[in-house]
């Protein structure tokens, strides 16, 4: 059972324009959500997180939207980098109880052609 | 301020044999969690620990276990090695509040 989703394995976005990353989600009780970046053979790095009680979050090129009634959240590259390029998952957390864990979703590759 | 440190970077082990990877996290963190990243399967919680105590466990087997020091380093070891059980392992650590989480670079497991 996924409880979170990356359904577009990849995405190809010109040099300049912007790039959406999106994910759903099942799990009602998740509050807190994060997107990361991963190289190869490099472990994943943190680029931008939401809470729940928001439903947007800037830090410079990058914004996520969360829409908590649809379970849906996406990453938005503005402009988007040739350096942008790489794995980028999204992941889930719940505050609650004792969960103490990130639910990733599979990931989504997104290359930005120069 | 030091990452999280994961040794070795790369291993290479036979069906049947056992492993031990360790993580140092960063000064301070006291959580750690492992993640196993496969191809088909992405990143998958392994298990988490607080103060030497593991709070939280992944659907993985019994082969797959772990441990916290007093100096919050852990190890996770997996016994009887499957061919099924080549991936990354993720390291993360975290202070004790939601979200925070910083990764190490990974153990590259190959079984032979």
């Amino acid at each position: 059972d996924q409880q979170v989703k990356q359904n577009s394995p990849s995405l190809s976005v010109q040099e300049g324009r912007i790039s959406i990353l999106n994910c759903d989600y099942t799990n009602s009780m998740f509050d807190y959500f994060l997107w990361y970046k991963k190289y190869p053979a490099e472990g994943p790095t943190f680029l931008i997180s939401i809470s729940s009680i928001k439903d947007k979050n800037e830090d410079g090129r990058f914004t996520v939207f969360l829409n908590k009634s649809a379970k849906h959240l996406s990453l938005h590259i503005v402009p988007s980098q040739p350096g942008d390029s790489a794995v980028y998952f999204c992941a889930a957390s719940y505050s609650g109880g004792s969960n103490y864990k990130l639910t990733f979703g599979k990931g989504t590759l997104l290359t930005v052609n120069p | 301020k030091a990452g999280v440190t994961q040794t070795p970077r790369y291993l290479i082990k036979t069906r049947g044999q056992q492993v031990t990877l360790s993580c140092s996290p960063i000064s301070g963190h006291r959580s750690v969690s492992w993640y196993q990243q496969t191809p088909g399967q992405g990143l998958q919680f392994l298990f988490e620990y607080f103060s030497e105590t593991q709070r939280n466990k992944g659907n993985f087997p019994g082969r797959f276990s772990g441990r916290q020091f007093s100096n919050s380093r852990s190890e996770m070891n997996v016994s009887t090695l499957e061919l099924g059980d080549s991936a990354l392992y993720l390291c993360a650590s975290s202070p004790p509040h939601e979200g925070g989480y910083t990764f190490g670079s990974g153990t590259r497991l190959t079984v032979v």
